[in-house]
């Protein structure tokens, strides 16, 4: 069965640094997500994507947040400079229809800012 | 708002026993669509079941079924006949446009 998969499944950071989080979705997909899950915490909506701009974004995702289809391919979630309070587990997500489809999530990559 | 809340922070359950996991939501929407997703260890985000609110038939899959309480706001998933497979993450989500919102989740531990 087709996965969406992330890499890299750990990345550590200092603050003020820029970091690219990567994520393939599922080929025939063409609407795809970012949430991020602070430890112990609820999973929280950052952004979503289709035909390739930004569909509706949270609060959260602020000027230091931008994602990208760089290739057709990856899906890119980059954030410019880094504070502690960045660090979670950011997942991916796509889904072939916009309302009312299961999304379906990759494994997630924990951002570890220090 | 919308808003979801899932007011079990862990549960247990022995193998082979049922058990229920309580969601509450509010919206303002006449339909939408809920879920009931599953994170295990291994991280991913897994659809366990939805269900859609124009529908009065509780959604069934397999072991899994819900309870869904439209005037209540109420979406409680029974799991039957646990397994240790079971054991994860169970989080209630309401879909908003295109986005869901999530609650805290409950932890499941499925003893032997």
């Amino acid at each position: 069965e087709p996965e969406v998969t992330q890499t890299p499944s750990h990345q550590v950071t200092q603050m003020g640094q820029e970091v690219i989080l990567r994520c393939v979705p599922i080929s025939n997909h063409l609407y795809f997500y970012w949430y991020r899950q602070i430890l112990g915490q609820k999973v929280e909506f950052l952004v979503s994507f289709y035909n390739n701009e930004i569909s509706e974004k949270s609060e959260i995702f602020d000027d230091q947040f931008s994602v990208e289809r760089p290739d057709g391919s990856n899906f890119t979630l980059k954030i410019r400079s880094t504070k502690l309070e960045d660090s979670a587990m950011y997942f991916c997500a796509s889904s072939g229809f916009r309302l009312h489809s299961p999304l379906h999530f990759g494994n997630g990559t924990r951002l570890t800012v220090t | 708002a919308q808003t979801v809340t899932q007011s079990q922070p862990e549960m247990s359950v022995q193998e082979a026993e049922t058990v229920t996991l309580s969601c509450t939501y509010d919206t303002s929407e006449n339909n939408y669509y809920l879920f009931w997703y599953k994170q295990p260890p291994s991280r991913q985000m897994i659809l366990v079941i939805r269900q859609e609110a124009y529908k009065q038939q509780n959604a069934t899959e397999n072991r899994f079924s819900v309870n869904f309480q439209k005037a209540a706001k109420s979406f409680s998933l029974k799991i039957s006949d646990s397994q240790l497979g079971d054991t994860a993450m169970y989080f209630c989500a309401l879909e908003n446009t295109d986005k869901l919102i999530f609650g805290t989740g409950t932890r499941l531990q499925v003893f032997p």
